[in-house]
């Protein structure tokens, strides 16, 4: 059984772009988080996903800040015209069941996005 | 409002020796989760340990334990007889139930260093 994969694993980009960063959930996994973990912030929840309900989107930082979840299974997080104060690792996570506070989640290798 | 605070940032011990990494939580929810994770110098967040807020017994993994004490709010790790590969930066969290919070909230870590 695979673990949760993300990609690129490293990305440098140019204040003012667009990014993309890719989560693949654990198969099976019905619920899907995004976190930041940068040096100032320590580890900051972003957006989680369940199922077919609206995401919980209480954590992104701005509206240049977006994420989507297709079929129940890949995730995408979006940063628009991105900022230096964007440079962070992005971390995925994924978790089985969906009960409130059981989540037991686990972790992608994270994406380190590093804005010049 | 939710916080986990491990106020240790540094330790340093010599190998064999045991290690106690503190956590201290506030949660206005009367039932909550608490979990442990290690990051190594890797970079992906390992799972360790999910306690619920009903199960004050303490646990034991090999030379891992974990004392929860729900009088201090206090989920404090121990690590006996420490070795080189535990060194890592470590994570408490919390998740809460009644609040309908589906993400996990971090401490800033304790980052251990274990001196062969």
């Amino acid at each position: 059984g695979a673990g949760v994969s993300q990609s690129p694993s490293n990305k440098v980009t140019e204040k003012g772009k667009d990014v993309e960063l890719r989560c693949d959930p654990i198969s099976g996994h019905t619920a899907l988080y995004w976190y930041r973990q940068s040096l100032g912030q320590g580890l900051e929840f972003l957006i989680y996903f369940q199922g077919n309900s609206a995401p919980d989107k209480s954590g992104l930082p701005s509206d240049r800040f977006s994420a989507e979840r297709t079929g129940g299974s890949v995730s995408t997080l979006t940063i628009q015209r991105t900022q230096q104060e964007d440079s962070a690792v992005y971390l995925c996570a994924s978790s089985r069941l969906a009960g409130r506070g059981y989540n037991e989640q686990f972790f992608g290798p994270g994406t380190r996005l590093t804005v010049l | 409002a939710q916080k986990v605070t491990q106020a240790q940032t540094e330790i340093s011990v010599v190998e064999k020796e045991d290690v106690t990494l503190d956590c201290v939580y506030e949660t206005r929810d009367t039932t909550y989760y608490l979990f442990w994770y290690k990051q190594p110098p890797s970079g992906e967040l390992v799972f360790l340990i999910r306690r619920n807020s009903f199960d004050e017994q303490n646990e034991i993994s090999g030379r891992y334990s974990w004392n929860f004490q729900k009088s201090t709010s206090s989920f404090n790790f121990t690590i006996t007889a420490s070795q080189v590969v535990d060194s890592a930066v470590y994570f408490c969290a919390l998740s809460e139930v009644q609040t309908g919070a589906n993400n996990l909230f971090f401490g800033t870590g304790t980052r251990l260093t274990v001196i062969p």
